[in-house]
């Protein structure tokens, strides 16, 4: 089973300020099959990026993926109100696995 | 607008077996082209694939869960359930249904709805 392993943990920042959070997997991650979602308290996971780099339908072009192998970014390059949450990786290029999260939150 | 609804029991007790049903509405299961799956959540956790169904009733489960889970689909309900056997406290989680077009990842979910295992 591919590990993923998110950080970090948490990231506190401003409105404005540029995101970087990143998600390391065990082993390669076989064409990139990764993606990123965004969850808010209450409620489900949003599909932000897929195969790595691609946005899902109505995602701001803010969100940006990124990385190949074993090292993915999520970037976000100005921080909306509304952007402040927990963000998880998901490969599935071997089964189907999550990372543990990265939660933005207000600094 | 494609919505989905979990329903079933918030409670189950230990050895039990956990039922949960996911309405589909706006679209049909019937028309093909997309997979349906349950994913779960525990508590403060990370997310946790369970296993998806196609219309054609195939389906693919997660290893670590697999001797355990069964998901099935009614289209003449637009409907698919998740059963999940002898389960234990460890099962406690919030239960998500979600739409897939290639089984790996997710653009619509439902709710989600808190099963609790507790004698």
């Amino acid at each position: 089973e591919i590990v993923l392993t998110q950080s970090p943990a948490t990231l506190s920042l401003s409105p404005g300020e540029r995101a970087t959070l990143s998600c390391g997997a065990s082993q390669s991650v076989s064409s990139s099959y990764l993606a990123w979602y965004q969850q808010k308290p209450g409620l489900a996971p949003r599909l932000l990026i897929y195969d790595a780099s691609s946005r899902a339908t109505g995602i701001p072009d803010r969100f940006s993926g990124s990385g190949s192998g074993t090292d993915f970014t999520l970037t976000i390059s100005r921080l909306e109100p509304e952007d402040f949450a927990v963000y998880y990786c998901q490969q599935y290029g071997s089964s189907l696995t999550f990372g543990g999260g990265t939660k933005v939150e207000i600094k | 607008q494609v919505q989905l609804q979990e329903s079933g029991p918030g409670l189950v007790k230990p050895s039990q077996t956990l039922s949960l049903t996911c309405t589909v509405s706006g679209g049909s299961i019937s028309s093909g082209g997309y997979y349906w799956s349950w994913i779960r959540q525990h508590p403060g956790k990370g997310l946790e694939w369970i296993g998806y169904i196609y219309y054609s009733g195939s389906t693919y489960y997660n290893p670590s869960l697999k001797s355990r889970v069964t998901i099935s689909v009614d289209t003449s309900k637009n409907q698919f359930s998740l059963k999940l056997s002898s389960v234990t406290a460890a099962d406690t989680a919030v239960y998500y249904c979600a739409r897939s077009r290639d089984g790996y990842k997710w653009d619509y979910w439902g709710q989600g709805t808190l099963v609790t295992v507790s004698s």
